[in-house]
C-alpha cells in the first residue's frame, strides 16, 4: 500500500486559515487522496477528497501537487470545533473492485481560543 | 440517511464469554469494514467485506470471526478475547470504488476483563 505522511501535531489560532500537509510519494496513478478527521470520542468523519485537481466543498479545501506526491487540506478558518486528528489517506483500489482504507499516523490539530 | 450505526456503545465481557457487535447502514454500500483503534492510535482495518463475501483479513486472531449476513448487516463474533483485545471497534461502510467517501459508525468500546 502507498504511505502517507504527516507532522504530528500543529497548533492555529481560531479564526485563522490552517493547512494541513501530507506527503505521499509513492502514490499510484489511480489512487484517490481522501481526507477523515476524528473529533475526541468519534468515529472517523470524511472532509474531503480528489485525484488530480484540487476540491472545494463546504468544510474544506483539498490541494493536490502537480505530480501528487503530496497535498495540502486547508480549513479556512479554524473553529473550536475542529480541534481533531486529521488522517490524509490513499484510497488503494485492488482488484475485484474492493479496496483498503489504511490510516496513517494523523496529525492533530489543536486550536487555541 | 448517512448513518452507520454501531450497537452496543459499551461492551465488558470476560475472557470466556462469547459476545457479538453489530453493525448496519442502509446506504446501499456494498463495502463494509471493520477496524479496531487503541487509545491515541490510528484506526487499525482488521476486515473488508465486500458484495457480502470476506475480501481482506488483514492476518486477525480467530478469535475474532466477522459476518456479512445481508448486504445492511455486518457482524462481529468475539470468543475467548484478551485484555489487550479491549479497544474501540468501527464500522464503516462505502460503495466500492475509491472515487467515495467512507462512512463511519461511533464504535463500541470494548473492554475484556
Amino acid at each position: 500500500d502507498a504511505k502517507t505522511t504527516q507532522p504530528n501535531s500543529m497548533e492555529s489560532n481560531e479564526e485563522e486559515p490552517v493547512h494541513l500537509p501530507c506527503n505521499h510519494s509513492t502514490i499510484s496513478g489511480t489512487d484517490y487522496i481522501h481526507w477523515y478527521r476524528q473529533l475526541p470520542s468519534q468515529g472517523p468523519e470524511y472532509v474531503i477528497h480528489g485525484l488530480t485537481s484540487n476540491v472545494n466543498n463546504r468544510m474544506a479545501s483539498l490541494a493536490i501537487a502537480e505530480d501528487r506526491k503530496s497535498s495540502t487540506l486547508i480549513l479556512h478558518r479554524a473553529t473550536l470545533r475542529d480541534a481533531a486528528v486529521y488522517y490524509c489517506i490513499l484510497r488503494d483500489l485492488i482488484s475485484g473492485g474492493y479496496q483498503k482504507v489504511t490510516f496513517g499516523t494523523g496529525t492533530k490539530l489543536q486550536v487555541i481560543p | 440517511d448517512t448513518e452507520v450505526t454501531q450497537t452496543p456503545k459499551h461492551l465488558v465481557m470476560g475472557m470466556t464469554n462469547k459476545k457479538s457487535l453489530k453493525c448496519e447502514q442502509h446506504m446501499g454500500h456494498r463495502a463494509m469494514y471493520w477496524y479496531k483503534q487503541k487509545a491515541k492510535k490510528p484506526p487499525e482495518l482488521m476486515f473488508v467485506y465486500s458484495y457480502e463475501k470476506l475480501s481482506i483479513n488483514e492476518s486477525v486472531p480467530s478469535r475474532f470471526s466477522p459476518e456479512c449476513p445481508n448486504s445492511s448487516l455486518l457482524n462481529l463474533h468475539l470468543h475467548a478475547l484478551q485484555p489487550e483485545d479491549s479497544a474501540l471497534y468501527l464500522c464503516a461502510s462505502s460503495q466500492v470504488g475509491g472515487r467515495t467517501e467512507a462512512f463511519f459508525g461511533q464504535g463500541t468500546r470494548l473492554t475484556v476483563v
